[in-house]
């Protein structure tokens, strides 16, 4: 079975800041990657699907990158509104979600 | 707009069937495929399974052997059982969409807000 293994889990930023978040596949799995934004008490919020592709009305300041085993979600530059836990979320066969990264206010 | 609701007993006893429906509204539930997903709290995301075409099914194998989802097209509704609980199985329970088409486009873009349901005696 595939694995997901998003890193870090936690991560302390400051408005602003540049905040990149890494998923990998224990296989490969082409660019089949959904990335979702949970808030709090919320249901979670796609934001980028087929890796690189930003879903209609995202900031374009969440971007996506990668393919086979790497994955990334960059923030180019970090609101007080992106707090939030990020899911990643391969495409291929089963539905899996990686373990998620908390982005909290440094 | 697409906008789906959950709902469904809060709490339910260890060994019973936990029964939830979702309300889809703003599209056909004989298209897309219909999901359900779970969050223990303070944990991460499990799907479940899916319903399409009105009635075919897709369960994740941790979970097939006590689930079952079905479909009232009537209704525009979906419904997840899950016999035979435990604490484990505390969860908020969402519903999702999926589109049908290939393997890029098979993310979730509409969800409802979450019911969250409880396992206790």
């Amino acid at each position: 079975d595939i694995q997901l293994t998003q890193s870090p889990s936690f991560l302390s930023a400051s408005v602003g800041d540049r905040v990149t978040i890494t998923c990998r596949a224990s296989q490969g799995i082409s660019s089949y990657l959904a990335w979702y934004q949970q808030k709090p008490g919320k249901a979670p919020k796609l934001l980028i699907y087929a890796a690189s592709t930003l879903q209609s009305g995202v900031p374009s300041r969440f971007s996506g990158s990668g393919s086979g085993t790497e994955f990334t979600l960059t923030i180019s530059s970090l609101q007080p509104e992106d707090f939030a836990t990020y899911y990643c979320q391969q495409l291929n066969t089963y539905p899996l979600f990686g373990g998620g990264t908390k982005v909290e206010i440094k | 707009q697409v906008q789906l609701q959950e709902s469904g007993p809060g709490l339910v006893k260890p060994s019973e069937t936990l029964s939830v429906t979702c309300t889809v509204s703003g599209a056909s539930i004989s298209s897309y495929y219909w999901s359900w997903i779970r969050q223990p709290p303070g944990k991460g995301l499990e799907w479940i399974g899916y319903i399409y075409n009105s009635g075919s099914t897709i369960y994740n194998p941790s979970l097939r052997s006590r689930v079952t989802i079905s479909v009232d097209t009537s209704k525009n509704q979906f419904s997840l059982s899950l016999s035979s609980v435990t604490a484990a199985d505390t969860a908020v329970y969402f519903c999702a969409r999926r589109l049908s088409g290939s393997y890029s486009e098979r993310y979730f873009d509409y969800w409802g807000q979450g019911t969250l349901v409880t396992v206790s005696s």
